[in-house]
């Protein structure tokens, strides 16, 4: 079952821009995560937010979480042309231990 | 993709055979998970083990299965009960007390079954 929805599907921007993702999801969580995907590479664990938390950056990245509205969007700041590939949030449901991963969003940065 | 190891990184495969994909990691981690990835969508859990010997379903575990023999290694076998097999397998790990904190993974297999 997949929890999480990510809007857009897609997104390019010019380096330097910004580039928001937008995550929604269904039930309780104990957290939230964002992971990025070089094209047919594995993930990499980018960020966690726990679900009494609102808002952590990380270098230029910064994820908000909204429990009330099952929603978490990640900024990435002065983007540059290597920030290029997919982004997934993940949710740790409510007392378990497992990760569900959102469709998530191709980010396409031009140089 | 930090000390998990998949091989092969391409699989090919006739209809009706069955596979096994390898994963080794030497991360020291006790748990371990190997996702399903279609394109264009986000990965789906086929079966996870949170410690040797032992291991569960996850949400598409039907024409697959798993063994945990060793700490450092969780093979996962696509049979040919697995309707629509093709696909990119990604293996991961973690601690056992943070799997659900963070997980690491491997560069993935892609299975193609004609």
């Amino acid at each position: 079952s997949q929890q999480g929805e990510e809007d857009p599907q897609a997104l390019s921007i010019q380096e330097g821009e910004n580039a928001t993702m937008n995550c929604s999801y269904k039930t309780s969580i104990n957290n939230l995560q964002w992971y990025r995907q070089n094209s047919g590479r594995g993930l990499v664990h980018l960020i966690l937010i726990r679900s009494n938390e609102r808002e952590k950056h990380s270098g230029r990245l910064r994820v908000t979480l909204d429990t009330s509205k099952k929603s978490s969007s990640l900024l990435i700041t002065a983007s540059r042309a290597a920030d290029t590939a997919s982004y997934f949030c993940a949710t740790v449901p409510y007392n378990t231990d497992k990760l569900i991963f959102g469709t998530g969003t191709r980010l396409q940065v031009f140089p | 993709d930090g000390g998990i190891t998949q091989s092969p990184k391409y699989l090919f495969r006739k209809e009706g055979q069955n596979v096994t994909l390898s994963c080794e990691q030497n991360l020291n981690h006790d748990a371990m998970y190997w996702y399903r990835q279609d394109p264009g969508q986000g990965l789906r859990l086929i079966y996870y083990s949170q410690i040797v010997n032992d291991f569960q379903k996850g949400d598409i575990a039907e024409g697959y299965s798993v063994s945990r023999e060793k700490k450092e290694s969780f093979p996962l076998t696509v049979t040919s009960a697995q309707k629509n097999p093709t696909a990119f397998y990604l293996c991961a790990s973690s601690p056992r007390d943070r799997g659900a904190l963070e997980q690491y993974f491997g560069p993935g297999t892609r299975l193609t079954v004609t």
